[in-house]
């Protein structure tokens, strides 16, 4: 089955950084990677997804970017602010079958 | 508004008792799921229904027990807590066209 490694577990940057978290996955026939963010308190929500037909995506300050031939994909957050604390997970599965498989969550804290 | 409802958000609770968790999506969802959320912030899938009168055990092996009688219902029961059953319960539903997860926002359980 799907495997979902995520990168790093905990991400400490300043107000105005970029941020970016990996994951890779293990089942090539995956086509559907979306990322979520989980603020305190809260349930996961979706804020980006992309499929196995593009290579990036992009929406406003966060963008996704996927390699398929290297099986791995990216968040990638510019000017980042406090707001954006939360712990994010990433996801993948093969459409159809709909059960996502999570990566583990990455902890991002945003410094003022 | 379309939207899913967990309660109660917060529940504290004696060994030994029976509880329900509550979760109704308004959206029409054949599919919904519930995963249990560590401190360690990791997902853990433990039931999925992918229609009424359907349910699987998730990846995780969990002593409670779901119900799909209606599309827009999907308790969860442990029908004796333990403080091992201490964590953060999260329904999810999902459609097959959107293809991404719709969360709750949660129920925390504290057995004591």
């Amino acid at each position: 089955g799907e495997n979902v490694e995520q990168h790093p577990s905990t991400l400490s940057v300043q107000e105005g950084d970029s941020a970016v978290i990996k994951c890779t996955y293990s089942d090539s026939a995956s086509n559907y990677f979306p990322w979520y963010k989980q603020e305190l308190g809260k349930g996961p929500q979706l804020i980006i997804d992309i499929r196995s037909n593009v290579g990036e995506k992009k929406d406003q300050r966060i963008a996704v970017t996927l390699n398929k031939t290297a099986k791995h994909f990216s968040l990638h957050i510019t000017e980042t602010q406090p707001e954006d604390s939360a712990v994010y997970f990433c996801a993948a599965s093969i459409t159809g079958f709909q059960k996502l498989v999570f990566g583990t969550g990455t902890r991002l804290l945003v410094s003022p | 508004e379309a939207d899913i409802y967990q309660t109660p958000r917060y529940l504290v609770i004696g060994t030994g008792k029976k509880i329900t968790l509550e979760c109704s999506q308004t959206m029409g969802h054949d599919k919904m799921y519930w995963y249990q959320q560590d401190p360690g912030m990791e997902l853990h899938l433990i039931h999925y229904s992918y229609g009424v009168n359907s349910t699987e055990k998730g990846d995780l092996s969990s002593e409670s027990t779901v119900s799909r009688i209606r599309t827009e219902h999907f308790p969860l029961t442990l029908e004796s807590a333990r403080p091992s059953h201490t964590s953060q319960y999260l329904c999810a539903s999902s459609d097959d066209y959107n293809y991404g997860y719709t969360f709750g926002s949660g129920t925390r359980l504290t057995v004591v």
